[in-house]
Formats: structure tokens, C-alpha cells, sequence
């Protein structure tokens, strides 16, 4: 089945304590990205990565870190968390062609991460 | 950054209504997309627009463009309960025409269809 995978799904850790949010896709996709989703904001990207060694920053990338040393996977490092980083995490892949209708992004279940 | 209003952003009505959902930039969109989200999901893309005044259909939803394509609305014809969720539109990047890249979501309209 073709999908994006995400772990952990949910998360309660404390303030510095460095994690990883992985993200995994079994498509072949050259497109992965990052997004926190908080409410009344829908959803803001992190951090996005057009292929393999290829990452650039999106709207609110402070205070995280991505790697794409390979093209199935994609984490999100978070090296020292702050409360204001408690939020719903989605990453998402596609294809890096002209984006029509048969371009379709497709998202993980989302990682539930709450900082105290 | 292109900032997105979505409006409303919150919908209540009762099954068998007809609803609108409205998405507005001040800029030109490259191409607008429009994408459902139930709780504990991720989105999942309905539609893509990309030329003005382009009219889409999905069962009972009607997606359009505008013609100066800085705006798009989603019409819902006979809502259900099945159709409550939160709506997105987004538009991509497509800084050199061709991808994703960054992408820039709305705030949302959180829909709910009482039975």
C-alpha cells in the first residue's frame, strides 16, 4: 500500500530533551516536506526537500532540523525542544512534476508532540 | 510569503444544505489546491486548479477559479454528515512552474453537517 509512515504518532517530552520525528515513503517520491499544524493556522511547512542532499527552509523552520540522506526518508530533528513546539506534525511526499491533478500530495497520520 | 484567507472558519449546518467556502489571495495564485482533513488524519487532496475561471466537479462538490485566479471557492450541493471536516486550500510554490516546492496553506474552514 503506498503511504507515508510516521513515528512516533505521539509524543509527551520535556524541554531540551533532543527527538526525531521520522518519516518514511514507500513511492519513490522526490518531494518530501514538514508542516505543523496549530489551530486557527492551518498548516505552516518547516522544512521541505526537493530530492536526495536537496533541503531548503519553509515558513517556521527555527528551532528544527531536517536530513535527506536518502530518498524513503525524511526526519524532522528537534535538538532542544521548547513548549512552543507542542503541535501536530504532518510530512508529506509527492512527485517534483508540474503540479496538475495527477500530482498528488500525499500526508502521513500526523505526530502529536506535546514539550513541557 | 502569499498569505491565504480562508472564509468562513467555522461552518455549522444541518444535512441536506447547501454550503460555500471561499479562498482569497491578493496575488495571483499559480495554482490552488483544495484538500479535506478528518480528525487524526492527515489532508488528502480533493482537487487541483490551475487555469482561470476553471470549474471542477467531485460528486457533489463544485470547485472554481476565479478568472483572475485570485480566488476559489468550494460549493457543497446536499451536504452530509460524511462531509464534516476541516478544508484547506493551498497553493504551491511552482517558482520555476514545475513543482511543489514550498507550499502555503490557508487557515481552514472547520465544517460540520448535523444530521
Amino acid at each position: 500500500e503506498a503511504q507515508v509512515t510516521q513515528n512516533p504518532r505521539y509524543l509527551i517530552t520535556v524541554t531540551g530533551k533532543k527527538l526525531t520525528v521520522t518519516c518514511s515513503q514507500n513511492m519513490n517520491h522526490e518531494y518530501m516536506s514538514w508542516y505543523r499544524q496549530d489551530p486557527g493556522l492551518g498548516l505552516r511547512q518547516i522544512y521541505y526537500s526537493m530530492n536526495v542532499e536537496v533541503t531548503d527552509k519553509g515558513d517556521v523552520p527555527e528551532g528544527y532540523k531536517v536530513s535527506r540522506k536518502e530518498k524513503r526518508n525524511f526526519p524532522l530533528i528537534l535538538e532542544s525542544p521548547s513548549p512552543n513546539q507542542t503541535s501536530l506534525y504532518f510530512c508529506a511526499s509527492g512527485r517534483t512534476g508540474f503540479v496538475s491533478g495527477a500530482n498528488v500530495l500525499t500526508f502521513g497520520a500526523g505526530s502529536r508532540l506535546t514539550v513541557l | 510569503t502569499q498569505l491565504l484567507e480562508q472564509s468562513p472558519q467555522f461552518l455549522s449546518i444541518q444535512e441536506g444544505e447547501n454550503l460555500t467556502v471561499y479562498c482569497n489571495s491578493s496575488s495571483v495564485f499559480s495554482s490552488l489546491q483544495w484538500y479535506r482533513q478528518e480528525p487524526g488524519e492527515g489532508p488528502v487532496l480533493l482537487v487541483t486548479v490551475v487555469t482561470g475561471g476553471e470549474v471542477k466537479k467531485l460528486k457533489r462538490l463544485t470547485f472554481q477559479f476565479g478568472d483572475a485566479r485570485k480566488d476559489s471557492s468550494l460549493h457543497i450541493t446536499a451536504a452530509q454528515p460524511g462531509d464534516t471536516g476541516l478544508y484547506l486550500c493551498a497553493e504551491p510554490d511552482n517558482a520555476g512552474g514545475t513543482s511543489y516546492g514550498k507550499l502555503t496553506f490557508g487557515q481552514g474552514t472547520i465544517l460540520t453537517v448535523h444530521p
